[in-house]
């Protein structure tokens, strides 16, 4: 089974700072990478598909990159609404598999 | 905009059996352009998936829920759903439907997107 892992576990950081988010594959998944943010009492939303693709909706200040087993995600200038929960999740016709998520909260 | 909406009964007993029902509107179950999961989230942990459902009936677990999970489909009624043998106290999560769309691509290659379209999710409390 693949496993998926995120660093760090918890980011602290301030409005405008770039932030960046690594999740790393037990091995190969390609691109079959998606992007979660989760907030309190509410169920995960995708941000990132394939990687690097941006689901609509999502502001551009997201980004995702990466391929293999090395991904990250990156929020250019972090907003007052971004403070959440991030999942990495590898995807397939089969099989769903999250990783132990990331929380970015206030410096 | 479709929907998906958790019904279930929110406590359960140790050992016994849960069933969850995931109710879709705006969309068919049957559509060939979707299939259907589980997700859960056990209180202050990460999502871990379930199960899917296809627009033919087939299935798919994850093998380390395999051996107590069924999930199932009503077409008429375009709900599905998922039961939990022989609870335990770790089976203690909020539960989610949610649903994957899906495309064939010029080579015959399924290409498949995340989890788009969640409900609220239900919390189920195993306890005696």
């Amino acid at each position: 089974d693949i496993q998926m892992t995120q660093s760090p576990s918890l980011l602290s950081a301030s409005v405008g700072d770039r932030v960046t988010i690594t999740c790393r594959a037990s091995q190969s998944i390609s691109t079959w990478l998606a992007w979660y943010q989760q907030k309190p009492g509410k169920a995960p939303k995708v941000l990132i598909y394939k990687a690097s693709n941006l689901e609509g909706g999502v502001p551009s200040r997201f980004s995702g990159s990466g391929s293999g087993t090395e991904f990250t995600l990156t929020i250019s200038s972090l907003q007052p609404d971004d403070f959440a929960t991030y999942y990495c999740q590898h995807y397939s016709s089969y099989s769903f598999t999250f990783g132990p998520g990331t929380k970015v909260d206030v410096k | 905009q479709p929907q998906v909406q958790e019904s279930g009964p929110g406590l359960v007993k140790p050992s016994e059996t849960l069933t969850l029902t995931c109710t879709v509107s705006g969309g068919s179950i049957s559509d060939e352009n979707y299939f259907w999961g589980w997700i859960r989230q056990p209180p202050g942990k990460g999502p871990e998936w379930i199960a899917n459902i296809y627009y033919t009936g087939s299935t798919k677990y994850n093998p380390s829920l395999e051996s107590r999970v069924t999930l199932s489909g009503d077409t008429s009624k375009n709900q599905f759903f998922l039961t939990v043998n022989s609870v335990t106290a770790a089976d203690t999560a909020v539960y989610y439907c949610a649903r994957v769309t899906y495309y064939y691509d010029s080579r015959g290659y399924r290409v498949v997107f995340p989890f788009d379209i969640w409900g609220q999710g239900t919390m189920v409390t195993v306890s005696s």
